[in-house]
């Protein structure tokens, strides 16, 4: 499997504050996926990275920003965390933008 | 947009059981169709990925079969067992590299 790691592994905040999620794949992966994941939704994307500070957004982009300053970095950030954005977060990677993706092991936000 | 759905939602067997999970998909534009497993509180693993020129693909106890023009895929499990208790999400990239996931068939198999 994929070396990807995700940190924190847990977050409690507050709303109104800025959270800043870490994903760090050692696959050398071209390509990078934020993905929420919450109930009856199922995974939703909420951007992605084709290459090093080349970003896209997904699905459900509003209140999110990302940066990928290296190959192995993708960090999500949320600038004023809202109750809403409650959810699990995960991150994925993959060779190329129809490939096998292989996933992190989620980050679980809770905004208070 | 890309709708992708899974039918049924849950799904108890007793173990040895053969079953058949169901995804469906509204855009027949895709470039393949990803099967995933999901284990309560980790990420997601890959099982299988079909091609879209391709009609079938074989893992095991695992058979994932893909019919474009009618949009529906079918993960085909074999001979169940405890272990295989997990959730199953597809999933279907499109042309702008944006992937879409049905939100899962959560399967119980009963020892």
């Amino acid at each position: 499997d994929a070396g990807i790691t995700q940190s924190p592994r847990h977050k409690v905040t507050e709303t109104g504050t800025p959270v800043t999620l870490r994903c760090h794949q050692t696959e050398n992966h071209r390509y990078m996926y934020w993905y929420r994941q919450d109930p009856g939704h199922g995974l939703r994307l909420i951007h992605y990275s084709y290459g090093v500070k080349d970003t896209d957004k997904g699905e459900v982009s509003d209140g999110y920003s990302v940066s990928r300053s290296k190959t192995e970095d993708f960090l999500l950030t949320l600038e004023s965390a809202t109750s809403s954005q409650t959810s699990v977060y995960f991150c994925a990677s993959s060779s190329g933008g129809i490939d096998t993706q292989y996933f992190g092991p989620g980050t679980r936000l809770t905004v208070l | 947009k890309q709708e992708v759905t899974q039918i049924p939602a849950a799904l108890s067997v007793p173990e040895g059981e053969n079953l058949v999970l169901n995804c469906s998909f509204t855009d027949s534009a895709i470039y393949n169709l990803q099967w995933f497993r999901q284990d309560p509180g980790k990420g997601l693993t890959s099982l299988l990925l079909i091609q879209s020129s391709q009609r079938e693909q074989t893992s095991g106890r695992l058979n994932a079969s893909l019919d474009k023009s009618s949009g529906r895929s079918t993960l085909y499990i074999a001979a169940s067992q405890p272990g295989d208790s997990a959730t199953y999400l597809c999933a279907a990239p499109n042309t702008g590299n944006q992937f879409y996931f049905g939100t899962g068939t959560s399967l119980t198999v009963i020892p």
